[in-house]
C-alpha cells in the first residue's frame, strides 16, 4: 500500500467551485510532486515543493491553483474555480530529494467538475 | 525536448506466461533515469523498477527485469511467470539527469496489461 496518503479519494464539484484535496508526503520526504492525470492517460506537471518551498509551477497553475506544503501539515492543492477541463485524477508524488531519483505516488484524488 | 513513447496500447497474456511491454524514450542528457510504473484499477501509482542510465546491467526485482539497450533508447519492462493481479496499466517515464529537486518525470502513455487465467 502506498505511503503517499492523498484525501479525499473523490471529488465532485460544480463549474466554478473550490475543490481542495490533501496529500501527506511519504515520512522524511521533503520533496512533493503534483500531477494531474487525464483520462487519455497524460500526465501533467503542475507544481513541485521541497520542504514549504515553491521549485516550480506551470503557469496554469500560477493563475487558478494554489498549492502549499507548510511544515507539520499536509500539502494540499485548490482549484479556486474548478472548470470542466480541470477533471482529472490528481496525484501526489515524494521523493527523498537530492541523489533519490525515485517519486512515490499516492493513490490520487479524482476530481469530477460537472 | 524529451519523450517516452509505449506503442503497444494493451497486450493480453495467459496466466504464468512471460510478457514484454515495449518503450522508446529521446533525450539530449548524457545521464537520465528510466521507471515503470504500475497503476492499479484504484488509480494507485506502484513503483516497479529503475533503471540508471550509466549502468550497463539491466535492472531486476521480483519477477520484473528491465532489457536496457542504450543505442536504440529503448527500455522494455519483463514480466515472468504472471498473475491475474499483475493486470493493471504500466507506464514507462524518464528523468532528466543531473542535479536539483525540479527534475520531473515524463511519461508515456501507458500499456494496460491483461492477464487471462
Amino acid at each position: 500500500n502506498s505511503k503517499v496518503i492523498q484525501t479525499p479519494r473523490y471529488l465532485v464539484k460544480g463549474q466554478g467551485q473550490k475543490a481542495k484535496m490533501r496529500c501527506i508526503p511519504e515520512k522524511g520526504h521533503p520533496v512533493v510532486f503534483w500531477y494531474q492525470q487525464n483520462k487519455n492517460n497524460e500526465f501533467k506537471f503542475l507544481i513541485n515543493f521541497q520542504n514549504q518551498e515553491v521549485l516550480q509551477q506551470i503557469d496554469m497553475t500560477e493563475k487558478r491553483f494554489s498549492a502549499e506544503c507548510p511544515s507539520n501539515s499536509p500539502c494540499s492543492l485548490e482549484i479556486q474555480s474548478s472548470e470542466a477541463g480541470d477533471s482529472a485524477l490528481y496525484l501526489c508524488a515524494s521523493s527523498l530529494g537530492e541523489g533519490a531519483e525515485t517519486l512515490y505516488f499516492g493513490s490520487g484524488t479524482r476530481l469530477t467538475v460537472l | 525536448a524529451q519523450k517516452v513513447t509505449q506503442t503497444q496500447t494493451s497486450i493480453s497474456v495467459m496466466e504464468k506466461t512471460t510478457v514484454t511491454m515495449d518503450c522508446v524514450y529521446e533525450t539530449q542528457d548524457s545521464s537520465y533515469f528510466l521507471f515503470w510504473y504500475k497503476q492499479t484499477a484504484s488509480g494507485e501509482i506502484v513503483f516497479l523498477i529503475r533503471q540508471d542510465s550509466y549502468k550497463k546491467e539491466n535492472a531486476t526485482v521480483g519477477h520484473y527485469s528491465l532489457n536496457f539497450q542504450k543505442p536504440k533508447s529503448s527500455i522494455g519492462l519483463i514480466i515472468t511467470a504472471t498473475q491475474i493481479e499483475d493486470s493493471a496499466v504500466y507506464f514507462c517515464a524518464m528523468r532528466e539527469g543531473g542535479t536539483g529537486n525540479t527534475r520531473k518525470l515524463i511519461f508515456g502513455l501507458g500499456t494496460t496489461l491483461q492477464v487471462q487465467p
